[in-house]
C-alpha cells in the first residue's frame, strides 16, 4: 500500500498526558498537511511542511500543538497536557505539487483517532 | 467565519434517482473547489473538482456545477447507487490549504 499512512488509527488517553501522532506520506510527496476533524464538521486546517519547512499554522494550533517533518518524510504532531477538548480525528494528507492547489493532487491518510477521557 | 457551507446535514434519494448535493461559498479568492467522500473511519478520499474558470466538470456519474456569481456550487450523481452512500464534503481552496465545508450525509435507498 502506497498511500499515506497514519499510527496509531486510535489511542484512548487521559487528560493531561502527552500523545504523539505519526504520518507517513506518499513517498514522492514534497507536502504534508495536518488536519483535525471533529463529529459534524468538516476537517479543520492545522499546518502544512514544504519538504521540512513548517511553511503556515493555524490558529487553532495551540502551544500545546507542535509538528514536525525533521528529514521532509514523515511527520509527527505531538498534543502536549491533552484536553477533552482535543478529542477528534486527526488527519494527516500529502501532495507533489509546490504552488497552489490545482485538483486532485491532495490524498488524505485514514486518520488517527483521539479520546481523551 | 465558515467560508464554505454545506446547509444540509443530510439528504436521502432513491436507488437510481438524482442525487443532488449543494455548497456556498463566501471567500471570492477561492479558485479551486473539489468534492470529497468520506466513510465512518476513513479519511476523506477525493471525487471530483472544478476550476473556478470553469462551470462545468464531468466525470461518470459525478458532475460539478460552479455558479460564481452566486458562490456556489453543486454535486450531481446520476443514477446513485446505495454504494454512493457516505458524507460528502465539498472543499475550496485558496492557493496553499483546503477549506472543508461541514458535510452531507447521502443516504440511498434500495
Amino acid at each position: 500500500d502506497t498511500g499515506v499512512s497514519q499510527d496509531p488509527r486510535h489511542k484512548i488517553t487521559k487528560r493531561g498526558q502527552n500523545v504523539t501522532f505519526r504520518c507517513d506520506p506518499i513517498s514522492e510527496h514534497n507536502r504534508l498537511y495536518w488536519y483535525r476533524q471533529t463529529l459534524g464538521q468538516g476537517p479543520e486546517f492545522l499546518t502544512y511542511f514544504q519538504n521540512e519547512a513548517q511553511l503556515e499554522k493555524s490558529r487553532l494550533l495551540s502551544d500545546r500543538f507542535s509538528a514536525e517533518r525533521p528529514k521532509g518524510s514523515f511527520s509527527t504532531l505531538e498534543i502536549q497536557r491533552t484536553e477533552q477538548g482535543d478529542s477528534a480525528m486527526y488527519l494527516c494528507a500529502s501532495s507533489l505539487n509546490a504552488g497552489a492547489i490545482s485538483g486532485n493532487t491532495i490524498y488524505f491518510g485514514e486518520g488517527s483517532w483521539l479520546t481523551v477521557v | 467565519d465558515q467560508q464554505v457551507k454545506q446547509n444540509s446535514p443530510s439528504l436521502s434519494v432513491q436507488e437510481g434517482r438524482i442525487s443532488i448535493l449543494n455548497c456556498d461559498y463566501t471567500n471570492s479568492m477561492f479558485d479551486y473547489f473539489l468534492w470529497y467522500k468520506k466513510y465512518p473511519a476513513e479519511g476523506p478520499t477525493f471525487l471530483i473538482s472544478i476550476s473556478s474558470i470553469k462551470d462545468k466538470n464531468e466525470d461518470g456519474r459525478f458532475t460539478v456545477f460552479l455558479n460564481k456569481s452566486a458562490k456556489h456550487l453543486s454535486l450531481h450523481i446520476v443514477p446513485s447507487q446505495p454504494g454512493d452512500s457516505a458524507v460528502y464534503f465539498c472543499a475550496a481552496s485558496a492557493w496553499k490549504q483546503l477549506t472543508f465545508g461541514s458535510g452531507t450525509q447521502l443516504t440511498v435507498l434500495p
